[in-house]
């Protein structure tokens, strides 16, 4: 069966100080796989999407950014961090091809705190 | 623009009844829709879906229920359980082209024993 990990789970950070999230998914090949954050009080909102190595897509324009090194591990990223990047994000994957009716399956998210 | 609404943003319910969850949508592209529901600190899990061709599926004690033409579905929970006590967040997908769930606000739902 399929799984997937994010880590950490929690993070405190300083502003103006680098970002590394990391995203695995297990049994499952060629996965697409999503960043989500979700402010406090708020939906999810969709920051970057992948559908291959090397082929990433971003949903708003931020202080963030997107790599997925391997086929299954997709990291989030920021060179400096504002305290507007404090949220809930979650990673996400789902198997389909564009068109077809996407079912997407959460980690556990990571929450970040910046102060 | 919010393309997926949630309008209630809480909801309480005695354990045993049904509870029904709304979500209206604007996008009439949207063909897929989902409902997760959702634990604090934890991701979101999936818990049932609807095609645009159907306007009703069921697993277990939760039911879909489409109406395309009132661009309106609802997620009804029979009987409910404090177990289900969480925030459900429901979400939509155009299909063609388009890898991106749209998602509401959610609604917290509160079963009480």
């Amino acid at each position: 069966s399929q799984t997937i990990h994010q880590w950490p789970a929690t993070l405190v950070q300083p502003v103006g100080s680098p970002l590394s999230l990391e995203c695995t998914v297990e049994g499952t090949s060629n996965p697409n796989l999503y960043w989500y954050r979700q402010a406090a009080g708020r939906g999810l909102q969709l920051l970057f999407y992948s559908i291959g190595i090397d082929q990433i897509s971003s949903e708003v324009p931020q202080n963030l950014s997107a790599s997925r090194p391997q086929d299954r591990q997709f990291i989030l990223s920021s060179k400096k961090l504002l305290l507007s990047d404090s949220g809930f994000y979650l990673c996400a994957w789902s198997v389909g091809l564009a068109g077809a009716r996407e079912t997407q399956y959460f980690g556990p998210g990571t929450r970040l705190l910046v102060l | 623009d919010q393309q997926v609404k949630q309008n209630s943003p809480s909801l309480s319910v005695q354990e045993g009844r049904i509870s029904i969850l709304n979500c209206d949508y604007t996008n009439s592209m949207f063909d897929y829709f989902l409902w997760y529901k959702k634990y604090p600190a934890e991701g979101p899990t999936f818990l049932i879906s609807i095609s645009s061709i159907k306007d009703k599926n069921e697993d277990g004690r939760f039911t879909v229920f489409l109406n395309k033409s009132a661009k309106h579905l609802s997620l009804h929970i029979v009987p409910s359980q404090p177990g289900d006590s969480a925030v459900y967040f429901c979400a939509a997908n155009s299909g063609a082209g388009s890898y991106q769930l749209t998602f509401g606000k959610g609604t917290k739902l509160s079963v009480i024993p």
